[in-house]
């Protein structure tokens, strides 16, 4: 069965420091990456996707990821971290029969000034 | 456009009663969703419709029904409300079944005492 681990629940970060969320996947096929970020309160908003090509995507808020198939993994990662990235970050996979996403059970981001 | 709006925003049942969330886009998506979000275990998915008159279930579908019987509306009804509903309901959809990449909206916040 697909599933998606993000080993970390919460990790703190000074604000200017750099940022890496991990992600890994178990799909058989290839698979449809997705990072979406949640603000307290607020819906899912998608910060980046990878369906195939070039394995390092961009995204917004100045994110990116790293398709890496030899480790199934899907890190996010950002260069500098500001306040207003504090929130929950998921990472999904898709691709599945039915257009189903599967979600990781999120890390909440927490910076500290 | 509105992308993908759900009503109501929150909402308190007793255990027994029975009530519908509403979920709407107009974005002219095939494929729309509901997920239940939970701490500690990210969004699984409750039931999907990959087209008007099509649903099938999803992780979690007990206690919950959908219907499609247009492109823009897809309501959840929880048929008799138990605490281990309380929740966060998210409604997403998506162009087709190939896109994957889905728009989520707000969310409804349920809990059942």
């Amino acid at each position: 069965a697909q599933s998606v681990t993000q080993p970390d629940i919460h990790i703190t970060v000074s604000e200017g420091a750099s940022l890496e969320l991990r992600c890994n996947y178990s799909y058989g096929a290839t698979p449809y990456l997705f990072w979406y970020v949640q603000s307290p309160g607020q819906g899912l908003q998608l910060l980046l996707k990878y369906f195939s090509g070039d394995t390092l995507v961009q995204g917004i808020k100045g994110f990116e990821a790293e398709f890496k198939r030899s480790q199934s993994s899907f890190n996010l990662r950002k260069p500098s971290v500001h306040w207003s990235d504090a929130a929950e970050y998921f990472c999904a996979v898709g691709g599945l029969e039915g257009n189903k996403l599967v979600f990781g059970a999120g890390t909440i981001l927490r910076v500290k000034s | 456009n509105a992308g993908v709006t759900q009503t109501p925003k929150f909402q308190v049942l007793k255990t027994g009663q029975s009530m519908t969330l509403q979920c709407a886009q107009d974005m002219n998506h095939e494929y729309m969703s509901w997920y239940r979000q939970d701490p500690g275990m990210g969004l699984r998915l409750i039931h999907y419709s990959v087209g008007a008159g099509i649903t099938d279930q999803g992780e979690v579908p007990n206690g919950y029904n959908v219907s499609r019987s247009t492109t823009e509306d897809f309501p959840l009804r929880l048929l008799s409300a138990a605490p281990s509903q309380t929740s966060v309901y998210f409604c997403a959809s998506s162009y087709s079944t190939g896109t994957h990449e889905q728009y989520f909206g707000p969310g409804t916040r349920l809990t059942v005492t």
